[in-house]
């Protein structure tokens, strides 16, 4: 059985903290490690699709990095605000690439302004 | 970025009826959808995958009776319960595939039985 696990559940920070979050996956098979950002009533939006080892992406405030041979992603927010107040998913995607995605629980953000 | 359509965002019945939700690409096609559920406190499940024109492949102990699932054209598909009972109360989402490795993202049906 295939899991995905991401740490912590959830997280409450003050504005302008930098934090961060990790999600640990399968290292065999691996094609593709997704974030989301998921905020209540929306559908949750593509933030990085992550495929290489040592990959690292950023998006404004937002960075992720990749280790597929011991299976971890971390996902860094700078200064965080409280507009980043959201759900944030990984998903893992096996070898076969068909788009079907094995998530993590997310890790929910907190910014106290 | 893509748009994906799900409807309706909430949906109360009772234990018996069916409920069709429906997944809509707004502006790309969309060869494959997939439909995912989640339970509370739990992870989003693949349910089935969803190719146009042909059936849906389901994961292993979904029932596919029980979850119709129709891909009729490229932009729509939807997934109807049927006979829906208390414990299929669950958050149901759909995404499609554009080209390439995103996937977008429905915004969801919260389905209650009652």
């Amino acid at each position: 059985i295939l899991n995905v696990e991401q740490s912590p559940q959830s997280l409450h920070v003050q504005e302008g903290d930098s934090t961060n979050f990790t999600c640990s996956f399968p290292s065999s098979n691996f094609y593709a490690l997704h974030w989301y950002r998921w905020e209540t009533a929306k559908s949750p939006e593509a933030l990085f699709v992550m495929t290489l080892n040592g990959d690292e992406k950023k998006k404004g405030r937002i960075s992720a990095t990749l280790n597929t041979k011991e299976g971890y992603s971390y996902l860094y927010i700078k200064g965080s605000q409280p507009e980043d107040s959201a759900t944030y998913l990984c998903a893992f995607s096996g070898s076969s690439n068909t788009g079907k995605l094995i998530f993590g629980q997310g890790t929910t953000l907190q910014v106290k302004p | 970025g893509a748009v994906v359509s799900q409807h309706p965002s909430r949906v109360i019945c009772k234990s018996g009826t069916s409920v069709k939700i429906e997944c809509r690409s707004l502006d790309f096609q969309a060869t494959t959808m997939f439909w995912y559920r989640q339970f509370p406190k739990q992870s989003l499940m693949l349910m089935a995958t969803s190719n146009e024109g042909s059936k849906a492949t389901y994961e292993q102990g979904v029932e596919k009776d029980k979850f119709l699932i129709n891909h009729a054209s490229l932009t729509l598909s939807t997934l109807t319960v049927t006979s829906a009972h208390p414990e299929d109360s669950s958050f149901y989402i759909c995404s499609a595939r554009e080209l390439g490795e995103k996937l977008f993202f429905g915004s969801g049906t919260q389905l209650s039985v009652l």
